[in-house]
């Protein structure tokens, strides 16, 4: 099955810098990659997502990009808020029959004030 | 805008124990998930319908969990009995349809088995 790699767990940023989460995935059928968004306690909320026949997206101060051919996929926050501190998650679409995601392990972002 | 609904919010259960988690998914949302995030976690798929029918449930420990969706609206999740490594927070999410449609989650239920 598919596999999602998720760098780093930990990543702490001063507020107004930028902010980089990477993920890798196994499955080069895969097709569709969303960027999840988790506060303590609080259900994962999408943020961002990008499908494969593009290589960029952005929405503001995030935005998205994809390397068909490494298969990783990469968060980019730009000037960084304080209300920007949670876990983010990547996953990725395994196209084995059915369509649940499969998640990273997740990257708690830290913004330092 | 409209939301997953989940109860109960937390449950506290001994081992042994049987316990049912309930969710309603957005109106008009034909698929519907089970995804089990143990703490430090991403989510894991336990089990996705597309309308009452199971489209895979590969993942789903079938010895002790259940999940049914039997009007294709709603959807409950059993376990009995309840293990020590249970303990998780048990998320369902719902979508329009299948592939690309973008899954939204509900609040989750926390269950802390003793």
């Amino acid at each position: 099955g598919e596999n999602v790699e998720q760098h780093p767990s930990t990543l702490s940023v001063q507020e107004g810098d930028s902010a980089v989460i990477k993920c890798t995935y196994s499955d080069s059928a895969s097709n569709y990659f969303p960027w999840y968004k988790q506060e303590l306690g609080k259900r994962p909320q999408l943020i961002i997502d990008i499908r494969s026949n593009v290589g960029e997206k952005k929405d503001q101060r995030i935005a998205v990009t994809l390397n068909k051919t490494a298969k990783h996929f990469s968060l980019h926050i730009t000037e960084t808020q304080p209300e920007d501190s949670a876990v983010y998650f990547c996953a990725a679409i395994y196209w084995g029959g059915a369509d649940g995601l499969t998640f990273g392990k997740g990257t708690h972002l830290i913004i330092q004030p | 805008e409209a939301e997953v609904a989940q109860s109960p919010r937390y449950k506290i259960t001994e081992k042994s124990q049987a316990v049912a988690f309930w969710c309603d998914p957005i109106s008009g949302h034909a698929t519907l998930y089970w995804y089990r995030q143990i703490l430090g976690q991403g989510p894991e798929l336990l089990v996705q319908f597309q309308d009452e029918s199971v489209v895979d449930d590969s993942q789903l420990p079938k010895d002790r969990f259940s999940a049914e969706r039997l009007k294709g609206v709603d959807s409950t999740l059993k376990i009995q009995p309840a293990e020590l490594g249970d303990s998780a927070m048990y998320l369902c999410a719902s979508s329009r349809g299948r592939g690309t449609d973008t899954q939204y989650f509900g609040p989750g239920t926390r269950l802390t088995v003793l």
